[in-house]
């Protein structure tokens, strides 16, 4: 299995400051196709988790602009350029070059 | 609208079998892979296994092989997930979620896509 690993674990944010999650994977997640398949996604607090990001640094459908992802090969960050209220819960990594696994999940709270 | 629609929440006792189900609609059911994932209480989220409902080809996590079953129905566009003999250690929420990428701003089937939509999880307990 890829081991996904996640940095830091939770994070307390001022309302409208920067958030950076880190994200590491224990094998290279870009692919023969020339694609890399890093997933985010945030579960907020009693909901299924929603995809944020694709193939690294594409936002889905409906993602606020504050939010971006970047990186290469095993290493992958996502950034929240100011934090909102409605941006509390749960974010994980997910891989899907091989059968999937996903991080241990970083959990963001508003101070 | 695409859709997941899970089944309700069960109560179970060790030992005894159970089937969950993942009904889809507003979308060709038969042209994505379906997704289950395992969340335990209080826990992160666990790839369990996929489902191409078009030729019911099915591709598990080795964590849980020979553990659990995946299915599906084409003709009633529902996915299930089911044992055949419960654990307490099997208590979670449930979730089963499409998988997808986008081109050019259109959603399109892709075996290493993320997920999306999710259902709303079923939660299970098992207990005596």
């Amino acid at each position: 299995d890829i081991v996904m690993t996640q940095t830091p674990l939770s994070l307390s944010v001022t309302p409208g400051q920067p958030a950076s999650i880190s994200c590491k994977s224990s094998q290279s997640l870009l692919h023969s196709d020339g694609k890399t398949y890093l997933y985010w996604y945030l579960q907020k607090p009693g909901q299924s988790p929603q995809l944020l990001i694709y193939e690294v640094s594409s936002r889905f459908s409906g993602v606020p602009d504050r939010f971006s992802g970047s990186g290469s090969g095993t290493d992958f960050t996502l950034k929240i350029s100011r934090v909102e209220a409605e941006d509390v819960g749960v974010y994980y990594c997910m891989q899907g070059i091989h059968l999937p696994t996903f991080g241990q999940g970083t959990k963001v709270e508003i101070k | 609208e695409v859709q997941l629609v899970q089944s309700g929440a069960e109560v179970k006792k060790p030992g005894e079998s159970l089937k969950i189900s993942c009904k889809g609609s507003g979308y060709s059911f038969t042209s994505y892979w379906i997704g289950w994932v395992r969340q335990m209480p209080g826990k992160g989220l666990e790839w369990m296994g996929i489902i191409y409902p078009g030729d019911s080809d099915t591709r598990y996590s080795p964590s849980f092989q020979g553990q659990v079953t995946i299915s599906a129905d084409k003709s009633i566009s529902t996915a299930y997930l089911q044992w055949s003999s419960l654990k307490a250690s099997d208590t979670a929420m449930y979730y089963c979620a499409r998988q997808i990428t986008m081109v050019q701003g259109v959603t399109i089937p892709a075996i290493r896509g993320g997920f999306d939509p999710w259902g709303q999880g079923t939660l299970v307990t098992v207990s005596s």
